[in-house]
């Protein structure tokens, strides 16, 4: 089945700690995306890639980081410098930006 | 650059009553628009879709919209709600022609259905 993989679905990290969120998908979309996710507040977009090698920030891209080495694969990392990290990460993917975005059913992190 | 106002933040409703959720998207030329439906602790997931053509859009488990260029207005509608209809929607636009190409959501409404 075609579709898009977050992983793991929880997890925990001590304050100062930089942890990466994994997103995998086999859809042979061009396009993803990062938004995090906290109550009341709808999707905000963290970074965004239209092809390989190339990412641009999003809305709130301060304490985060990505790459984009392979089409199929999109790795966030949550680094420490992001003051309040505990979010529900969602990871997204679609033909081409403007178009619908298919997403990942999201990692929800913890940090204490 | 755009916005999209979701006027309810929580839609309370019974089991077989018709449910409107509403969704207005500051003013542009054109516009894509699309509904999401997100579950407790999932991701998003598609309902509905509008790029051109007829203003109806029918999606699936029984919800349709309807695009109104002049209200700039994207609303939801389900005749008849069950209770797994129980999630919260999100409304999102993008603009296809200009710069501020990205998605761009509403805050999301919480639709309750009760027995």
């Amino acid at each position: 089945d075609g579709g898009i993989t977050q992983s793991p679905k929880y997890l925990f990290r001590k304050e100062g700690q930089n942890v990466t969120l994994s997103c995998e998908q086999n859809l042979n979309h061009d396009a993803m995306y990062w938004y995090r996710q906290d109550p009341g507040q709808g999707l905000r977009l963290i970074y965004y890639s239209q092809i390989v090698n190339d990412f641009q920030k999003g809305d709130i891209a301060e304490g985060y980081s990505v790459s984009r080495e392979k089409k199929e694969s999109f790795p966030l990392t949550v680094t420490s410098a992001q003051k309040n990290p505990t979010a529900f990460y969602l990871c997204a993917s679609s033909t081409a930006v403007r178009y619908e975005q298919y997403f990942g059913p999201g990692t929800r992190l913890t940090v204490t | 650059a755009q916005s999209v106002t979701q006027l309810d933040s929580q839609v309370p409703v019974f089991e077989e009553a018709p449910v409107e959720l509403r969704c207005n998207y500051s003013s542009s030329v054109s516009v894509y628009l699309f509904w999401y439906v997100q579950y407790p602790n999932q991701g998003l997931q598609l309902l509905l879709k509008y790029l051109s053509g007829s203003t109806l859009v029918k999606g699936i488990n029984g919800f349709e919209a309807e695009f109104n260029k002049s209200q700039t207005s994207f609303h939801l509608r389900k005749p008849s709600v069950h209770i797994s209809d129980t999630a919260e929607y999100f409304c999102a636009v993008s603009d296809p022609v200009g710069s501020n190409y990205k998605l761009t959501f509403g805050k999301g409404t919480l639709l309750t259905v009760n027995p």
